[in-house]
């Protein structure tokens, strides 16, 4: 079965810096990747996808993730955070044989807090 | 209008009551889902159905039992009512059986078992 693990618990930066969440999976075959961001209370948006072609992909806001096969990771990246990006980030991967229906395997969630 | 609706928002009930909760879906999707969220944000899928159909059961105890009466909608009701079930349900849904498509999620259900 696949796995994501998410290397940062708990981030705390300043607005302006820049942002880098790591994201690893286990799974040997073809894999879609996603990054979702919950704000507070709310629920989980897609920030963005990769399912093929160009391994650097951009999303909503700002925020863009580069799929790198050979180290197994999908890394979110914003040049410069905002006070309102302050949210739960979630790596996912779909990777079952089973296709959509499989369902998504998320990472344990980044915490992201920016302070002003 | 909502793409995918839960309801209720908030739930607190006592522990061996049943409760249900519902979700709709109005983007024409064939897929729908039901995740857990714990209290330390982690999310993890129990159900997945296509068309009506059945896909993926994880290991959830059989209190939880879903039912999806037509594609655009699948409910969870929960039986005995445990306080380890307090968490967030999360329906979502997406097209078809592909890979290639993005979960859209609903509002969650925050259910508080006391």
């Amino acid at each position: 079965a696949q796995s994501v693990s998410q290397h940062n618990h708990h981030v705390i930066l300043s607005e302006a810096a820049s942002l880098e969440l790591g994201c690893n999976y286990s799974y040997g075959g073809t894999v879609n990747l996603f990054w979702y961001v919950q704000y507070p209370g709310q629920h989980l948006q897609l920030l963005l996808k990769y399912f093929s072609g160009d391994p650097l992909v951009k999303g909503i806001k700002g925020f863009e993730a580069e799929f790198i096969k050979s180290k197994f990771s999908f890394n979110l990246r914003k040049p410069s955070v905002q006070w309102s990006d302050t949210a739960e980030y979630f790596c996912a991967v779909n990777a079952g044989s089973g296709g959509g229906a499989d369902g998504l395997t998320f990472g344990k969630g980044t915490h992201l807090i920016i302070q002003p | 209008d909502t793409a995918v609706s839960q309801t209720p928002k908030y739930l607190v009930t006592q522990m061996g009551n049943d409760k249900s909760i519902k979700c709709e879906q109005n983007l024409g999707h064939d897929t729908m889902y039901w995740y857990k969220q714990d209290s330390k944000k982690f999310l993890k899928i129990m159900f997945s159905y296509n068309n009506k159909e059945l896909i993926i059961n994880e290991t959830v105890p059989n209190r939880f039992s879903p039912k999806s009466p037509d594609k655009a909608h699948l409910n969870l009701h929960i039986n005995s009512l445990e306080l380890g079930d307090s968490a967030v349900y999360f329906c979502a849904s997406s097209r078809g059986q592909g890979r290639d498509t993005e979960a859209f999620f609903g509002q969650g259900t925050r259910l508080t078992v006391v």
